[in-house]
């Protein structure tokens, strides 16, 4: 069954440098997603990516976020000057198309600010 | 703020009992998912229901929409050890976003 792929698993950054997290979504999805889950806390919604440009984003993604579908396969996040509390599991999602189509979640990156 | 409230956050009973989760919002949702996670992986995707009333099945267990479609219920019949795990439900308020409630752990013991 295909599935939503993400690297690196874990991600060890100074505090102040850029990190990117990289995902494969399923192949024929249209739809993009990013949440994060800091540790022992709901998940929560980052962003969403369709047809190039960003459809939807939370008070989370500020400006220090930034997404990017570089090529036919690949969707980035980048986190411009990483702070001690972005530390998290970043989780990348994909679906067929909006609303009521499930999303498929990727296994996640920890990322680890020190 | 949107909220979707899990209960209860933590379950632990013996096997071949049964059980339900709940999930409550005063949002309504187009559609819920719920999920079941792993520690170290991401949530897998158990089932979605989409109309307001839905019950659907997935062997021993029963996922139900709500009316209204704010709420929702997971219902695990004679549960078994394999059945441990988080699960988490996930609402969608948006045509894009996913609102989580707090997961419930569970914890079945032969």
């Amino acid at each position: 069954e295909p599935e939503v792929t993400q690297t690196p698993s874990h991600q060890v950054t100074q505090m102040g440098q850029e990190v990117i997290l990289r995902c494969v979504p399923i192949s024929n999805h249209l739809y993009f997603y990013w949440y994060r889950q800091i540790l022992g806390q709901k998940v929560e919604f980052l962003v969403s990516f369709y047809n190039n440009e960003i459809s939807e984003k939370s008070e989370i993604f500020d400006d220090q976020f930034s997404v990017e579908r570089p090529d036919g396969s690949n969707f980035t996040l980048k986190i411009r000057s990483t702070k001690l509390e972005d530390s998290a599991m970043y989780f990348c999602a994909s679906n067929l198309g909006q609303g009521k189509q499930p999303q498929h979640f990727g296994d996640g990156t920890r990322l680890s600010i020190l | 703020t949107q909220l979707l409230e899990q209960s209860p956050q933590f379950l632990s009973i013996q096997e071949g009992e049964n059980l339900t989760v709940y999930c409550n919002s005063s949002s309504v949702f187009s559609s819920l998912q719920w999920y079941r996670q792993e520690p170290g992986e991401g949530p897998v995707l158990l089932v979605t229901v989409v109309t307001g009333g839905e019950v659907k099945k997935l062997k021993r267990l029963t996922f139900q929409f709500g009316d209204a479609r704010k709420d929702s219920s997971l219902h695990i019949t004679a549960a078994q050890p394999g059945d441990t795990g988080l699960y988490l439900c996930a609402g969608a308020i948006s045509n894009y976003q996913l609102i989580w409630g707090a997961g419930t752990k569970l914890i079945i013991k032969p």
